[in-house]
């Protein structure tokens, strides 16, 4: 069983440019997070989808946006770029009901110059 | 609110030593429990969980037992490998819906390094 995939690996971006991260979950999972891993503030939830609606946010501002298609599959969108948006971005998913596990990908490397 | 606190690293290990790293955690709820290991250069990848008050959760010799009386869910190895050198991340999660769906608390993380 595949586990979850997260596109692209690596990329480098411009300050002021926006950028997108893919993420395909586990076949039949239904909800997809996202983390954001740096080595100052550790990681940081940043939202949760279930069936294409966010259920729950974390405390991000409104440049970082994700959406959910009726596959499960996953995008997040941070806009504007800010030197402190490099980091480490963690996709995860889970069947989506309370205690569920939840299982992350390889994550996307971001870092923007 | 919520937090995971672990105890401070690195922890520099010989070969066959024993491990323990401490978490302890904050809840205003009822949480699950879980270990995460990251090796360099990848993703989380979940290592032991623990659901409810005394359940052991246990993986490739990693042990972690849920104490709800000293809010704490250590993890132990009673003889590490060099393999075994990563970063480890104690997280909860409430089990509630609302503001808790896909949120895991993670600790800070404690990188351990074994030595041959």
């Amino acid at each position: 069983k595949a586990g979850v995939t997260q596109t692209p690996r690596y990329l480098i971006k411009t300050r002021g440019q926006q950028v997108t991260l893919s993420c395909s979950p586990i076949s039949g999972h239904r909800s997809v997070s996202w983390y954001q891993q740096t080595p100052g503030q550790g990681l940081q939830f940043l939202f949760e989808y279930f069936s294409e609606t966010q259920r729950n946010k974390g405390n991000f501002p409104g440049r970082f946006s994700g959406r959910q298609f009726s596959n499960s599959r996953s995008e997040m969108n941070v806009s504007t770029l800010e030197l402190g948006d490099s980091a480490l971005y963690l996709c995860a998913s889970s069947l989506g009901a309370v205690g569920n596990t939840i299982y992350f990908g390889e994550g996307s490397w971001l870092t923007v110059v | 609110g919520n937090s995971v606190t672990q105890m401070e690293g690195p922890v520099t290990l010989s070969e066959e030593a024993f491990l323990t790293i401490n978490c302890t955690y904050t809840a205003t709820g009822y949480p699950s429990l879980f270990w995460y290991v990251q090796y360099p250069g990848e993703g989380l990848q979940l290592l032991l969980k623990a659901t409810k008050a005394d359940d052991k959760g246990s993986n490739k010799g990693f042990e972690a037992t849920y104490r709800k009386e000293t809010t704490s869910f250590h993890l132990e190895k009673g003889s590490v490998q060099v393999s075994d050198s990563a970063v480890y991340f104690c997280a909860l999660i409430l089990n509630a819906g609302g503001t808790s769906y896909g949120k895991l608390t993670f600790g800070q993380g404690t990188i351990l390094t074994v030595h041959p």
